[in-house]
């Protein structure tokens, strides 16, 4: 069974710090996808990493994919309150379901 | 907008009950993925199908089934309802074309079991 656990479970920082968000498994995925859910509202797709070693930057969101495509973080640069939310990471290999980290709670207070 | 369709929204009915949510993937995605969301809690993993056959199986309790018709729609029939079952139900989809697990979500079905 293919796990991935995220941490910290929660997160309050204040608008303007930095923060790190991870993820880990011990198994291998083909490719590792960050979510964004809000509160009453579907997860919604932020970014994929596929090559071990990738790293995707969204404005002030970087993605980084493990060399051994086993891990990934999530960091973001200056936060504002607008990034509060749930953040889900999830890892897929070719015709599987998907497997869903416990998320992280960011709070970004003003 | 996903292009991921569930109906109904919300859903309030009784212990002991039985229900349908309903699923319209994305046009062209042949899998449909149903997931189960307790509050603030992560997401629970429930049943996948892929081209109308059932593919893999999380933690999906008996009283709760699903299948997908041939024109990839899904439901999720839920049975016997309990008061824990009040939960969000979420269903996504993907493509799964070369690997490609990314899925889209639908806006959810929030179950309040009274």
């Amino acid at each position: 069974t293919q796990l991935l656990e995220q941490s910290p479970q929660f997160l309050s920082i204040q608008e303007g710090e930095n923060l790190t968000v991870y993820c880990n498994s011990s198994s291998v995925f083909s490719s590792l996808q960050w979510y964004r859910q809000e509160p009453g509202e579907g997860p919604v797709l932020l970014v994929t990493v596929v090559t071990g070693g990738e790293v995707k930057k969204l404005k002030r969101l970087t993605f980084q994919f493990g060399d051994a495509r086993k891990d990934s973080s999530l960091h973001i640069t200056a936060a504002q309150p607008g990034d509060t939310g749930l953040y889900l990471c999830a890892g897929g290999a070719a015709g599987n379901k998907l497997t869903f980290g416990g998320g992280t709670r960011v709070l970004v207070k003003p | 907008d996903s292009g991921v369709t569930q109906t109904p929204k919300h859903l309030i009915t009784a212990t002991g009950q039985r229900v349908t949510l309903r699923c319209s993937p994305r046009s062209g995605d042949l899998s449909v993925y149903w997931y189960q969301q307790s509050l603030d809690q992560g997401l629970q993993f429930l049943i996948h199908y892929y081209n109308g056959e059932e593919r893999a199986k999380g933690n999906i309790l008996e009283r709760f089934s699903a299948q997908q018709f041939p024109d990839l729609h899904s439901e999720l029939n839920l049975s016997s309802l309990e008061l824990g079952d009040s939960a969000l139900y979420f269903c996504a989809s993907s493509s799964l074309l070369q690997g490609n697990t990314e899925a889209f979500f639908g806006q959810g079905t929030r179950l309040t079991v009274v």
